[in-house]
């Protein structure tokens, strides 16, 4: 099961919104709603932001939000802050013999 | 609220197994209860390695279902990773977690576990 597809970096400016993709197979992210995404600063662990595609945990910021198209999710950070700088990471629910397949993540930059 | 903490040996010799425990805080170990194993190699991404669910099922990494065992003692609220014949690549921090809605709502601190002789 290979890893999901992130783009390396995305960039934005403070309070501009930024969108990170995260493209799979019709075996995980195209089969099933259950994708999630995390947030990492460095040195801490994960943090979860979304899950099952757009749903925000308790004490998320609705600045974070999520779709799926196809085989392709995004994340979509509104109003770019400077504490949103991190890595990010989609995760998906996957038909193979590896439940779970992460994505290669993604460093964001606030300039 | 949930707490997870990882702990073991921050340094594994080659062909040795590695050990990890998970303490569990702030609720009760239920067999409803799915958690999860993570691991991050130092600078690379994450990766899954399997889950346990208490009513006694557990699924593995593909890549590690030959080396990996994850097992629970509910009576210490405590999880446990083996990992045998571990060599340099298993360099990596490691993360327990509690499984949400097919998701990892919380997670651990993580632990480093560096194989070198």
């Amino acid at each position: 099961q290979s890893a999901l597809t992130q783009p390396a970096s995305v960039s934005g400016s403070p309070g501009q919104s930024i969108t990170i993709s995260c493209t799979g197979t019709s075996s995980d992210v195209g089969a099933y709603n259950y994708v999630s995404w995390y947030q990492q600063h460095p040195g801490k662990a994960p943090k979860l932001m979304i899950y099952n595609v757009n749903n925000w945990p308790s004490g998320v910021s609705n600045r974070f939000s999520g779709s799926k198209s196809g085989n392709t999710a995004s994340l979509t950070i509104s109003g770019l802050q400077a504490e949103d700088e991190a890595d990010y990471y989609c995760s998906s629910f996957a038909r193979s013999n590896t439940l779970y397949v992460f994505g290669t993540g993604t460093e964001v930059t606030v300039l | 609220q949930v707490q997870l903490q990882e702990s073991g040996p921050g340094q594994v010799k080659p062909s040795a197994t590695l050990s990890l425990t998970c303490a569990v805080s702030g609720a009760s170990i239920s067999s409803s209860d799915w958690y999860t194993w993570v691991r991050q190699p130092p600078g690379k991404g994450l990766e899954w390695i399997g889950e346990i669910y208490l009513g006694g099922t557990t699924n593995y990494n593909s890549s590690l279902k030959s080396r990996v065992t994850i097992s629970v003692d509910k009576s210490k609220n405590e999880l446990s990773l083996k990992l045998t014949s571990v060599t340099a690549a298993d360099t990596a921090v490691y993360y327990c977690g509690r499984n949400g809605d097919h998701t990892i709502d919380y997670w651990g601190q993580g632990t480093l576990v560096t194989v070198s002789s």
